[in-house]
């Protein structure tokens, strides 16, 4: 069974960082590209950004760049995702999820991460 | 940047029909996917590849897209079916979504 499970949200003030984890299990984690997607309170979902299998291409929403970093470390199975200089407007549930294939679909989600971002 | 538009609405009676429409340009020659979102819950995917149901999905969710529209088909709507929906596309190796319909069974 596919299981994704996030940590690391919590409250930062603005300014600030933090650092989600994604732990995958169920699957060969270095198969599949990887993504981050969030949902602030009441809105609908947004995508922050892409990571293909090996790491070798990374891409963010225009929003998150130059302070949000996405990465993997295959050998421990986990996705990660630095969030340098945060915003009240960043406050989310950040959820990990896999990318059955480039340019295909999302089909495993995780429970979601909160992030709030407040003084 | 592209962007996927969804009326932020539907309603449809128990039994009936729903139809939830999802617009870009060109998003025929793109493929379109359908997620499904309960309050609380995590999203769900409903529909793959415009008209492909994943496993575990019942057979009343249908899809199409072509020209600029795509659409999700909800066959003999039932009250488990009431959530928000979402359309999502890929450009340029970003992922894109719709900014969601909610889907009320009454």
């Amino acid at each position: 069974e596919v299981q994704l499970v996030e940590s690391g949200g919590g409250l930062v003030q603005p300014g600030g960082s933090l650092r989600l984890s994604c732990g995958a299990s169920g699957f060969t984690f270095s198969s599949n590209s990887m993504t981050w997607v969030r949902q602030a309170p009441g809105k609908g979902l947004e995508w922050v950004a892409n990571i293909k299998q090996d790491g070798s291409e990374k891409y963010s929403v225009d929003s998150v760049k130059g302070r949000f970093t996405i990465s993997r470390d295959n050998a421990k199975n986990s996705l990660y995702l630095q969030m340098n200089s945060l915003r009240v407007e960043d406050t989310a549930v950040y959820y990990c999820a896999r990318v059955f294939s480039w340019y295909g679909q999302i089909d495993y989600w995780g429970q979601g991460t909160l992030v709030t971002v407040s003084s | 940047s592209y962007e996927l538009t969804q009326p932020p609405s539907v309603s449809v009676s128990p039994g009936q029909t729903a139809n939830i429409t999802c617009s870009g340009h060109k998003l025929g020659d793109k493929y379109a996917y359908w997620y499904q979102q309960k309050p609380s819950q995590s999203p769900v995917l409903v529909i793959y590849q415009d008209t492909n149901r994943p496993s575990g999905i019942p057979e009343r969710f249908s899809g199409s897209n072509s020209g600029n529209t795509a659409t999700l088909i909800i066959s003999g709507t039932q009250a488990m079916d009431e959530a928000d929906y979402y359309c999502q596309a890929w450009d340029t190796n970003t992922v894109v979504f719709g900014g969601g319909t909610k889907l009320t069974v009454l």
